[in-house]
This record gives C-alpha cells, structure tokens and sequence, in this order.
C-alpha cells in the first residue's frame, strides 16, 4: 500500500532556531499533502494545505510567515518552523492524498521539542 | 514490521450497533487512537486508550485489549452522519504514530 514518509522523528532545538520538517510519498505521487499539528488532548488540528507547485493553503489562526510550507515536487512537501519558540512544542503530522480513490495516507510524526 | 490491520469496508443501517475491530503489531505501545474522518476534512479525535478495558463517550466506546494487540471501536444508534471514515492509530514505544488504513462505514437508512 502507498507510505508516507515523514523524518525526523524527533527534534530538539534551541530557541529561535528554525527547524524543518520533510514529507515524503515513497511509492506514489501527491499532488496534494496536509499537515496537522496534534495538541496534548489529541485532536490533530489541519494547519494547511500544501499543493504542489502553488503556495499552500492556510488554515485560519496559522501564521504563513511561521509555518513555510513547500511542495517542491509531486512526492515531497515540507514544513519549516522558523524561529521557533517553546510554544511550538508539538506534535507535527503530514498526511498525502494517494491510491487507490485518493485516500489518505498518514506520515509517522514529528515530535518537537523548543528549548 | 510494525502493522495496523482495519476492514476497509462496512455498511451498517441507521439506528443499529457496529463494532470495527483493529488489530495491531508495533514496537511498543503507548497508546491507541481513534479518528473519524469526513471526505475533504481533518480526521477528528473519537478515542484514547492507553490500559486494558473499555472507553465509553455517549454513543461512542472504544475497547482495547493490550494483552491481544487488540482494538475495536462500537458505534451506537448509527446516525446518517455517522458515515466517514475510521482511522485506528497507534504511538509506538518511539512515540511514532502508525496508522491504519481506515475503515470507510457505509449507513444505509
């Protein structure tokens, strides 16, 4: 069945540092991946829509000049965190539409830590 | 290899009970987690269970079984609404989460 990939598992970074997440289909194309953030009481929270060769598409409440989203190319999207605060400390998840019927396909995770 | 096994299909009639099982075969366990996703939409949280037993949130119960790699979540008094998918997720001992396939639940009046 289609994977997502999304490395690294883990980051631990220093106040005011950026930081940058990747997403990747290893074994179909995305036109189109998501990325959520999951909050302490596990709700996963759509952050924006990342659509390849267009700027992504926000959701309301989430700062585009924080989150930088690029989808480069049909099977990698990314997520940078620029100068990351401790507030930022979550859990980030991407998510790509794939085959078959254009389901949708969840990546591992990446839990970041903001010092 | 870590595995998460879900039907991918169910239909069930309006008004009635459904059970939909997850079975699932990680590197350690800390925690599974529930989801219904609507078409076009961010899965929603339904569930969390971390010890053995059953889970009860109004017409939502979630059971889970540690011992048997065990899950199912059981939906009552189907509404109409109720049709979505139902995404089995588990947090692995790296605190990675492996998802399931989902179970897309059909309901017929």
């Amino acid at each position: 069945g289609a994977v997502v990939s999304q490395h690294p598992s883990w980051v631990i970074c220093k106040s005011g540092t950026s930081v940058k997440i990747e997403c990747r289909s290893l074994d179909f194309q995305a036109t189109t991946m998501f990325w959520y953030r999951q909050f302490p009481k596990q709700s996963l929270m759509l952050m924006a829509t990342s659509n390849e060769g267009s700027k992504a598409t926000y959701e309301q409440g989430v700062e585009k000049d924080k989150f930088l989203i690029n989808h480069a190319s049909l099977t990698l999207s990314t997520l940078t965190v620029t100068s990351a605060h401790p507030e930022d400390s979550s859990f980030y998840i991407c998510s790509a539409r794939g085959p078959p019927n254009e389901k949708l396909f969840f990546g591992s995770g990446t839990q970041l830590s903001v010092l | 290899g870590q595995n998460i096994d879900q039907p991918t299909e169910m239909t069930a009639t309006e008004g009635a009970i459904v059970q939909i099982n997850c079975t699932y075969q990680t590197s350690g366990f800390n925690g599974l987690f529930w989801y219904q996703q609507h078409a076009g939409e961010a899965p929603t949280f339904l569930s969390y269970n971390v010890l053995d037993g059953l889970e009860e949130k109004g017409r939502f119960s979630s059971f889970l079984s540690r011992s048997k790699g065990y899950s199912y979540l059981l939906l009552k008094e189907l509404q109409m609404k109720d049709s979505a998918s139902y995404l089995c997720a588990v947090r692995d001992s790296n605190y990675q989460l492996i998802w399931g396939a989902g179970t897309k639940l059909i309901i017929k009046p």
